[in-house]
Order: C-alpha cells, then structure tokens, then sequence
C-alpha cells in the first residue's frame, strides 16, 4: 500500500545484540512513523518523523532511536534488543492531513 | 491524556450488520479513520469522516459520529465471512505532526 516496504518481514535475535528495521516508501510522502502492535494495546507511536534529519518521539519510544537521511528511507533502532521489544512493527507514511498507509509489517522476535 | 477505546471481539452471523463502536477523548480531533487489518497483514484504510460531519456512508459501510458523546460506530451491513478481521478506530491529534492514537482494535469474527 502507497509503495512501503518494510524489510525485514520477520527476524529472531538474541537479547542484546542491535536491530536495524528498515522502512522505504516510494510515495515521496513528507511524515513516516513507526508502531508496534501488542495484544491488548492496538498501535503505539515509537517515533516519527516530520521531513528528512527532523524526528521526534512518540508515546513508547524508549530503547530505541530512528534516523531518516532520505525522504524515501527512515529507520528504527533497537540499540541493545530486550524481550519487552519482542513485537510487530509497522511503519506508515502521510502526507499532512491524508490518510496515513501502512507497510506489511516486520515481525520481530527477541529470545 | 487521549485515549481511544473499543470493544475487544464481536461475533455475528453472516448476512447480519454488525456495528463496532469506538469512544474517543480529544474533542478536537480533525479526523477520525477505520482501520481493518487482516491477519498476517497490515493496516488497510476502510474510510474516515471529517469531524464536522455526523455520517458518511461508503457501499456496505456506514460510519456515524457523535461528536457530544465523543462516540464513533462502523456498520458493515450484509456483513460477510470475508470480513472477519481486526478493526482499529484512531483519531487524528491536532499537532503539526498528524500523529495517531489508536484504539486497541475490535476482532470481528462473522460466523456462517
């Protein structure tokens, strides 16, 4: 949907070693974010971004970190992986007052 | 602080209506938007309505809106096994920034 590729689609990893999730957009759409969906919490905001090198953070955004160098590219950061990070991620771009789109999702084990 | 609540499941029969429901707390939310997610899959847009407005209806779906009660229904009509999935609610923040708080998700489950 609206071109995002999210890679990769699933990983296991072990306890703190660092995670890179990586989400691409073709849609030259100005915002991107990044959510994790948990049972009984639907989709909570780690960090989004508002334009290249501009990020902020959401409501859960402890433990990780985000960069966006490009429009079309903004990354998520597990420095040091826990297994309260164990979770499916999404990444959705917008632009402005539209619809936010969603990526297919990356789901993340940490053992 | 905002905060969106839904209903965790829902069963009903197919060919049935089945109205999910979704109370939100920002009274100055722009937009509010349905979310259905299917298993394995992501979030795909089912419509959204401007906060001025109190209906929009769009083929099998209509969604009302109570901007007093804060209160915010989906129902899908002929409600079809097809539609078992997940359905998110969210309302838009005011900010610049277009951020999203999302409801916990209600899980449809349409029986034949």
């Amino acid at each position: 949907d609206a071109g995002i590729t999210q890679s990769p689609r699933h990983k296991v990893t072990e306890t703190g070693t660092p995670v890179t999730l990586r989400c691409h957009q073709t849609e030259n759409h100005r915002y991107m974010y990044w959510y994790r969906q948990d049972p009984g919490h639907g989709l909570r905001l780690i960090h989004y971004s508002y334009g290249v090198k501009d990020t902020d953070k959401g409501e859960v955004s402890d433990g990780y970190s985000v960069s966006r160098s490009k429009t079309e590219d903004f990354l998520l950061t597990l420095e040091s992986a826990t297994s309260s990070q164990t979770s499916v991620y999404f990444c959705a771009t917008g632009q402005g007052g539209e619809p936010q789109h969603f990526g297919d999702g990356t789901r993340l084990s940490i053992l | 602080g905002e905060d969106v609540e839904q209903s965790l499941f829902l069963s009903v029969r197919e060919g049935d209506s089945s109205v999910i429901n979704c109370t939100y707390t920002d009274s100055s939310s722009t937009y509010l938007y349905w979310y259905k997610q299917e298993p394995g899959a992501g979030l795909q847009l089912l419509t959204y309505i401007f906060s001025n407005m109190d209906m929009k209806q769009d083929q099998r779906l209509t969604v009302l809106l109570n901007k007093k009660d804060k209160h915010l229904s989906l129902r899908i009509a002929d409600t079809q096994t097809g539609d078992s999935a997940i359905y998110f609610c969210a309302e838009s923040t005011t900010s610049g920034t277009y951020k999203y708080i999302f409801g916990t998700g209600t899980r449809l489950k349409v029986l034949a």
